[in-house]
């Protein structure tokens, strides 16, 4: 089975602090992708990756950066986490350029106070 | 740009069966895809449409219609478990791209 782990369940920080949020996949998925989740707004497209070192932005990108050094791993940064960011934020992953199938991680609800 | 809508709230009864529609604007159209995400938990995939007609999973179906720009998903014999928020998407750019578009998603109930 494919798994898809985030670091963090729940998460509270600061306005201002900076926030690393990861995701680690084991099946050797080419695309990762992250994502916000609001209610009544689904889920919006913050950045992607399709092999390390490479990203594309996503529909929401601003005040957000990502990492991929390594294949199995993508981290989400918030530079200054500012209290608009307060959301559900859920890590994918998918095999193929052209598949439709995309594997959630459980997510991480984060609270910024 | 691209779009999806669906309805936001469906209500049904138990072994009843519910439609779920997702109208979606596209500048190039791929297929349609079904996420199922129960409350607290992740999405996760039911299926996906490139060509029109019936797909049909167990007691979980989904249609596309791409003149009419336009797909459903019918759950039959509705259970309990079944409630939970379904999800439309698209993809978001060309057709090699692994980028989806969601749907604002609706949240199915399944009432005894």
């Amino acid at each position: 089975d494919v798994k898809v782990t985030q670091s963090s369940r729940y998460l509270v920080k600061r306005t201002g602090e900076k926030v690393f949020l990861e995701c680690v996949q084991d099946m050797d998925h080419e695309n990762m992708f992250w994502y916000r989740q609001d209610p009544g707004l689904g889920l919006r497209l913050i950045y992607f990756s399709y092999d390390v070192k490479m990203k594309e932005k996503g529909d929401i990108p601003e005040g957000y950066s990502v990492s991929r050094e390594k294949k199995e791993r993508f981290s989400l940064i918030l530079e200054s986490a500012s209290t608009n960011q307060t959301s559900m934020y859920l890590c994918a992953s998918s095999f193929l350029a052209g598949t439709y199938e995309q594997y959630f991680g459980p997510g991480t609800r984060l609270t910024v106070t | 740009g691209q779009s999806l809508e669906q309805p936001s709230e469906v209500t049904a009864v138990e072994g009843a069966i519910v439609q779920i529609n997702c109208t979606y604007q596209t500048s190039g159209f791929y297929g349609l895809s079904w996420y199922q995400q129960h409350d607290g938990g992740a999405p996760t995939f039911l299926s996906y449409n490139a060509l029109d007609g019936l797909e049909e999973t167990g007691r979980f179906s989904s249609f596309l219609s791409r003149s009419d720009s336009y797909g459903y998903l019918l759950l039959q014999e509705l259970q309990m478990k079944d409630s939970a928020s379904y999800f439309c998407a698209v993809k978001g750019g060309s057709s090699n791209t692994g980028k989806l578009i969601f749907g604002q998603g609706t949240t199915l109930q399944v009432k005894p």
